[in-house]
């Protein structure tokens, strides 16, 4: 049983512009929802992260949006860059803590 | 600040052999989790640890996986004995205490069953 997923799993972006990537999930239990990115060969880093009473969190280019009636948040990079280019997971968790239930990634490409 | 620390950070070895992995998580962390992420999937759960006990084990294959944290720092987990299908890479995380959402990874332990 899937709870976490990632349907996408690339997207290429040029240099400069929106990368908008998604995930959906089927637990309406889920409190805190995260996004991961991850290099090969390392582990993942923690980006970005939103609590399920919000709809919107902003950090500097990354910004997560959550639509908790349609189950679906998706993470926004804006400007692109070269140096985004990445595997990144969403994560899910509730009841405060615990273990994390992963989707199955994204690879972005951000070409030059 | 260090980060969190696995080694070995790849490890080749033969169907029916024992491997251990070892992490050492950010300094004061009270929970520590292992995952195991199979190519092309996210991280998955195995254990989790706060302090020296376990909270969740629930997704452990008891038979031939074991995890601990004796002293509520360092942990060991030990895979004996191995099959083709426990190639992954084996992920150590840690967080502040049990409440808190963000955990922070280290670099992972690559094994290949052959």
């Amino acid at each position: 049983d899937q709870q976490v997923k990632q349907n996408s799993p690339s997207l290429s972006v040029q240099e400069g512009r929106i990368s908008i990537l998604n995930c959906d999930y089927t637990n309406s239990m889920f409190d805190y929802f995260l996004w991961y990115k991850k290099y090969p060969a390392e582990g993942p880093t923690f980006l970005i992260s939103i609590s399920s009473i919000k709809d919107k969190n902003e950090d500097g280019r990354f910004t997560v949006f959550l639509n908790k009636s349609a189950k679906h948040l998706s993470l926004h990079i804006v400007p692109s860059q070269p140096g985004d280019s990445a595997v990144y997971f969403c994560a899910a968790s509730w009841n405060q803590g615990g273990k994390l239930i992963f989707g199955q990634g994204t690879e972005l490409s951000v070409k030059p | 600040e260090a980060g969190v620390a696995q080694s070995p950070r790849y490890k080749i070895i033969e169907k029916r052999q024992s491997v251990a992995f070892w992490c050492n998580p950010i300094s004061g962390h009270a929970t520590l989790y292992w995952y195991q992420q199979i190519l092309g999937q996210g991280p998955k759960l195995l254990i989790q640890f706060q302090n020296n006990g376990v909270v969740d084990d629930s997704q452990l294959p008891k038979d031939r996986f074991s995890a601990e944290r004796l002293k509520g720092v360092d942990s060991t987990l030990k895979i004996q004995p191995a099959k083709l299908e426990d190639s992954a890479v084996y992920l150590c995380a840690s967080s502040r205490d049990r409440v808190t959402y963000e955990q922070y990874f280290g670099p992972g332990t690559r094994l290949t069953v052959t």
